[in-house]
């Protein structure tokens, strides 16, 4: 397995621009969310789903689009960057019914937004 | 709210000592778990220890063990024999009972002098 695998791992945008950070996981996991990580502020969640077709805002969800087709895929849009949103994202996903379980995270990919 | 706090931003201990990173934590629910994660150079979030909130008895994982103290709402994390290894950013998280979302620390810094 691959676990959680994101990409790019590195990308520098311009003010205005879009892009989206790809997120995949081959376990199977219903749930899946995305982090933003910023220094001296931990990580805090952007998005999140619990299933295909289902997705819900977290706590920083503005200037974030996410929509989540199939199971194994989880992407996060930037629809027009802005240098607020220069930090390392991470995806992470569990299974859905067992607050218990492991989240398992991706390598992060690290945004500058010039 | 939840919230989960790290009172120490940066932590140094000599190889072969011990060490203890704070964690406190607010919430208003009784079923809950608590988490540390540690965060190396490579950024790769990796999990090192999880409480649930109701067993009494604290969680051990090798050198790694926590002292959790449900009435203060704190829980701490204590190394033993520190490895050079062992030097990354730590963060503590939280997650209520039936959620998926995890509320993170700041995190601490800990290095490990030779």
């Amino acid at each position: 397995n691959a676990g959680v695998t994101q990409t790019p791992k590195f990308q520098v945008l311009k003010t205005g621009q879009s892009m989206t950070l790809q997120c995949a996981q081959d376990m199977n996991h219903e749930y899946m969310s995305w982090y933003r990580q910023d220094p001296g502020m931990g990580l805090r969640l952007i998005h999140y789903s619990v299933g295909a077709g289902i997705t819900d805002q977290g706590e920083v969800p503005n200037g974030y689009n996410v929509s989540r087709s199939t199971t194994e895929d989880f992407p996060l849009r930037l629809l027009s960057a802005a240098p607020s949103q220069t930090s390392v994202y991470f995806c992470a996903s569990s299974q859905r019914w067992s607050s218990y379980n492991e989240q398992f995270f991706g390598p992060g990919t690290r945004l500058t937004v010039l | 709210a939840q919230t989960v706090t790290q009172s120490q931003p940066e932590m140094s201990v000599q190889e072969a000592e011990t060490v203890t990173l704070s964690c406190t934590y607010d919430t208003s629910e009784s079923d809950y778990y608590l988490f540390w994660y540690k965060q190396p150079p490579s950024r790769q979030m990796i999990l090192v220890i999880r409480q649930e909130a109701y067993k009494q008895q604290n969680a051990t994982e090798n050198r790694f063990s926590v002292n959790f103290q449900k009435a203060a709402k704190s829980f701490s994390l204590k190394i033993s024999d520190s490895q050079l290894g062992d030097a990354a950013m730590y963060f503590c998280a939280y997650r209520f009972q039936g959620a998926q979302k995890l509320v993170f620390g700041q995190g601490t810094r800990l290095t490990i002098n030779p």
